[in-house]
């Protein structure tokens, strides 16, 4: 079955510290690999993607994912937050021909002074 | 990127009544659309994929009748709610994908608040 795990639904972290975001899949196939960001009555941002190649992709925003085949994952981090990084973040997967997208529950940022 | 309009952001409606939710696809021509929702912290789960021009494939557990979905043109759909109901209150997105593209883009969601 095709799932995607975000087992951390809040996590609080000091502006300026680092952050990482967990997410572990699910998939019968390759999959694409994708992390969208959410702010408050706002649609998904897509943050980066990664299709092939090199398994540390960098995004907008001063994010990067790596992808780890062995592990089932593809964890989101930031060397530096900053307090407009707080927002919804989710981990999504895809087949190649992106018919459909599965999506994890979400990870709730929140940045403290 | 590509810019999806979704529209409009919030509706409230009466239970009963019915409501539509457009998609657009401003700079592409979508020839795939998705509907997805959004429940209270979870996940957005799809609804329904639909391609120009044909009848909408919904998952499992989606009742079609309710939530009709309109794909007429390469930039538009359209998902109507009917005869809603207050647990049909939620947010609803949708991602629009041209042929070949590997990426969908998402409009910026309509929160639905039915009373």
């Amino acid at each position: 079955a095709q799932s995607v795990t975000q087992p951390d639904i809040h996590i609080t972290v000091s502006e300026g510290a680092s952050l990482e975001l967990r997410c572990n899949y699910s998939y019968g196939a390759t999959p694409y690999l994708f992390w969208y960001v959410q702010s408050p009555g706002q649609g998904l941002q897509l943050l980066l993607k990664y299709f092939s190649g090199d398994t540390l992709v960098q995004g907008i925003k001063g994010f990067e994912a790596e992808f780890k085949r062995s592990q089932s994952s593809f964890n989101l981090r930031k060397p530096s937050v900053h307090w407009s990084d707080a927002a919804e973040y989710f981990c999504a997967v895809g087949p190649r021909d992106f018919n459909k997208f599965y999506f994890g529950s979400g990870t709730k940022l929140n940045v403290k002074p | 990127g590509a810019v999806v309009s979704q529209h409009p952001s919030r509706v409230i409606c009466k239970s009963g009544t019915s409501v539509k939710i457009e998609c657009r696809s401003l700079d592409f021509q979508a020839t795939t659309m998705f509907w997805y929702r959004q429940f209270p912290k979870k996940s957005l789960m799809l609804m329904a994929t639909s391609n120009e021009g044909s009848k909408a494939t919904y998952e499992q557990g989606v009742e079609k009748d309710k939530f009709l979905i309109n794909h007429a043109s390469l930039t538009l759909s359209t998902l109507t709610v009917t005869s809603a109901h207050p647990e049909d209150s939620s947010f609803y997105i949708c991602s629009a994908r041209q042929t070949g593209n590997t990426e969908a883009f998402f409009g910026q969601g309509t929160r639905l608040t039915v009373v």
